[in-house]
């Protein structure tokens, strides 16, 4: 059974940084792409970033690039998304979620519980 | 301002047939497949409907997705209470080389 496992919610204040986690198991980790969508309270859906955890090939959305990292470290079969210096603005929750890229298609196969960050001072 | 364009909210009543419009471009559902998630309040998404027209496994065959040109719908029949989430189109954008969402809509079952 595929599981995305992602770490527990997080209180931070402004210009603190911050990674948070999301260990896959369940499936061959390095042969799947794995990412991060953000969800601000009461809104929709943005996606962020992904990585191919068996090259560690990236890739961002033009609105998050330069604004988080992306990481994974396939020994542990864990996904990372990092922070340098936190904004009020990145108060969200954030889904771990795998993409399922087949040819021409594209599509988030299986979701993380979501990992909630609390930004404030 | 999502790049996909679907309706905020839609409504009708139990066992009754609904329909979920998602717009966007050729740069984008004109030119690739598009999913749609369920998403019920305070959990995370899940997928509905992949392809355009395909149903994973455990998804009853109540729930339906279909393309024409740079337009996709998800269809739910026989509507139950159970039904009530957020509903959101994805696919890709070549443009953007980016996965992109529409702005969700709210299903109430009256």
């Amino acid at each position: 059974e595929v599981q995305l496992e992602q770490s527990g919610a997080e209180v931070k204040k402004p210009g603190e940084s911050l990674k948070i986690s999301c260990k896959g198991s369940g499936y061959i980790f390095t042969s799947y792409w794995i990412g991060w969508v953000r969800q601000m309270p009461d809104k929709g859906l943005e996606w962020m970033a992904i990585i191919y955890p068996g090259d560690s090939d990236t890739r961002y959305s033009p609105s998050f690039r330069g604004q988080v990292t992306i990481s994974a470290d396939k020994s542990i079969n864990t996904a990372y998304l990092h922070w340098t210096s936190l904004k009020a603005s990145d108060t969200a929750m954030y889904y771990c979620t795998r993409l399922r890229i087949v040819g021409t298609t594209r599509y988030f196969d299986y979701w993380g519980l979501g990992t909630l960050v609390t930004v404030s001072s | 301002q999502s790049v996909l364009t679907q309706p905020p909210s839609v409504s009708a009543a139990p066992g009754q047939k609904v329909t979920i419009s998602c717009s966007g471009s050729s740069s984008n559902i004109g030119n690739n497949y598009v999913s749609w998630y369920q998403q019920f309040p305070g959990t995370a998404p899940k997928l509905l409907i992949y392809d355009n027209d395909k149903r994973p496994s455990g998804i009853p065959d109540r729930f339906s997705g279909s393309k024409s040109g740079t337009s996709a719908t998800l269809g739910i029949t026989g509507l139950q209470t159970g039904d009530e989430a957020a509903y959101y189109c994805g696919t890709w954008d070549s443009s953007l080389s980016a996965m992109v969402f529409g702005g969700g809509t709210k299903l109430t079952v009256l």
